[in-house]
């Protein structure tokens, strides 16, 4: 039982690049988000998606796309990477709606934008 | 808006010693309030989920409270151990907005 899986773990990328984190997800769990967590800043929500099919912004979602693959796969993709989203990305989940239900996190993604 | 504030930053104590982390939120009307640890290089782990209509949850050696009236939860950890360093976080969750704070810094020396 895997959990939450993200691919790849680490990244370099250079500015105007695309790329795409995968995350995949074994618990059955409806709801799956990204995050981003920089330092002295927290983690910070950049889409979610309630449910398959569905997506919705989250507080950064600028620069950023997703898609919602099936029920276990939630990617997010960076068209045109700038040093500013250099950061250690997150994927979650959640069994119930509507965020609340306890979070499930992957191990995260480490990307540089050079 | 949301904001979530964990003090302090950073905390050093020796083995054995029972210590509280503080998480204070702006918005008294959030779902629920999660407390995670995360380890260095790693993912989030849940440690405890207050619902909105709770007061505290426990787990082992864990206990978490909420007051809602105050904007207030706090982390018990009892009789610490080097294995606990690590950073705690706390996030307060409305729909589908979930805010984290930045966390505290756990030191455990044995």
């Amino acid at each position: 039982n895997a959990g939450v899986t993200q691919t790849p773990k680490f990244q370099v990328l250079k500015t105007g690049q695309s790329m795409t984190l995968q995350c995949a997800q074994d618990m059955n769990h409806n709801s799956m988000y990204w995050y981003r967590q920089d330092p002295g800043m927290g983690l910070r929500l950049i889409y979610y998606s309630a449910s398959e099919g569905t997506t919705d912004k989250g507080e950064v979602p600028n620069g950023y796309n997703v898609s919602r693959l099936n029920k276990r796969e939630f990617s997010l993709r960076l068209e045109s990477a700038a040093p500013s989203q250099t950061s250690v990305y997150f994927c979650a989940t959640d069994r119930l709606a509507a965020n609340t239900g306890e979070l499930f996190f992957g191990e995260g993604s480490r990307l540089t934008v050079l | 808006k949301q904001e979530v504030t964990q003090i302090p930053a950073a905390l050093s104590v020796p083995e054995g010693e029972n210590l509280v982390l503080n998480c204070s939120f702006t918005d008294s009307a959030i779902y629920n309030l999660q407390w995670f640890r995360q380890d260095p290089g790693k993912g989030l782990t849940s440690l405890l989920l207050i619902q909105s209509s709770q007061r505290e949850q426990t787990s082992g050696r864990l206990n978490a409270s909420l007051d809602k009236s105050s904007g207030r939860s706090t982390l018990y950890i009892a009789a610490s151990q080097p294995g606990d360093s690590a950073t705690y976080l706390c996030a307060g969750g409305g729909f589908q907005k979930l805010v984290f704070g930045t966390g505290t810094r756990l030191l455990v020396s044995p």
